[in-house]
């Protein structure tokens, strides 16, 4: 079945570069999304990518996808304490017919 | 704020007992999704309404049901609760049309079963 996998935990300095990685398994997916949740609130939207698309950049964040090998990366430069969350990785198809989350990345931010 | 919200905020029961959670989506949006996050479990879809019909089920106990009413409101029903029910339960809404599906998530109900 369909799958989204991403490791548990990344720890970095404040003022280095994350990079969060994601793999999924359905090729069929037209979307590919990355949320942020902070403690205690909901997830919120960070930004997308159409899947045949290589590269996405919005400020801080850049977005890269290898769609032959269904890896997904979620870099952020210049990581700050508040980019302390979890990052949810997520692939969809157009419309909303299927989305499916992954367990999310802990990404710790040391100051 | 995303525009979603869910109440209560926090609910405490004891096992066996049935709960009721709420969410009003977004103006505008047509579908609502609901979702279960827990610590050995992460997030789960659970399902998802488009327009007052089902649309999608993921992994959704058969202890727990859910309805999207005409106002486009949902209302998530979790029945002969279990200790293991304990969790975050989201609720997100969308406009899906054709396009990116972005979802719009609620603050979550935080669900403690005694």
């Amino acid at each position: 079945g369909e799958d989204v996998e991403q490791s548990l935990f990344l720890s970095v300095r404040e003022g280095d570069s994350s990079v969060i990685n994601c793999t999924y398994t359905d090729s069929s997916s037209t979307y590919l999304y990355w949320y942020k949740q902070e403690p205690g609130a909901g997830l919120q939207l960070l930004t997308y990518i159409f899947s045949n698309m290589d590269m996405k950049q919005d400020q801080r964040l850049t977005v890269l996808l290898n769609k032959k090998d269904k890896h997904l990366s979620l870099r952020i430069a210049d990581t700050q304490t508040g980019d302390s969350a979890i990052y949810f990785c997520a692939e969809g198809d157009t419309g909303g017919f299927k989305t499916i989350f992954g367990a999310g990345t802990r990404l710790f931010v040391k100051a | 704020d995303s525009g979603v919200t869910q109440t209560p905020k926090h609910l405490i029961t004891a096992t066996g007992q049935r709960v009721t959670l709420r969410c009003s989506p977004r103006s505008g949006d047509l579908s609502v999704y609901w979702y279960q996050q827990s610590l050995d479990q992460g997030l789960q879809f659970l399902i998802q309404y488009y327009n007052g019909e089902e649309r999608a089920k993921g992994n959704i106990l058969e202890r727990f049901s859910a309805q999207q009413f005409p106002d486009l409101h949902s209302e998530l029903n979790l029945s002969s609760l279990e200790l293991g029910d304990s969790a975050l339960y989201f609720c997100a809404s969308s406009v899906a049309l054709a396009g990116a599906d972005t979802q719009y998530f609620g603050p979550g109900t935080r669900l403690t079963v005694l």
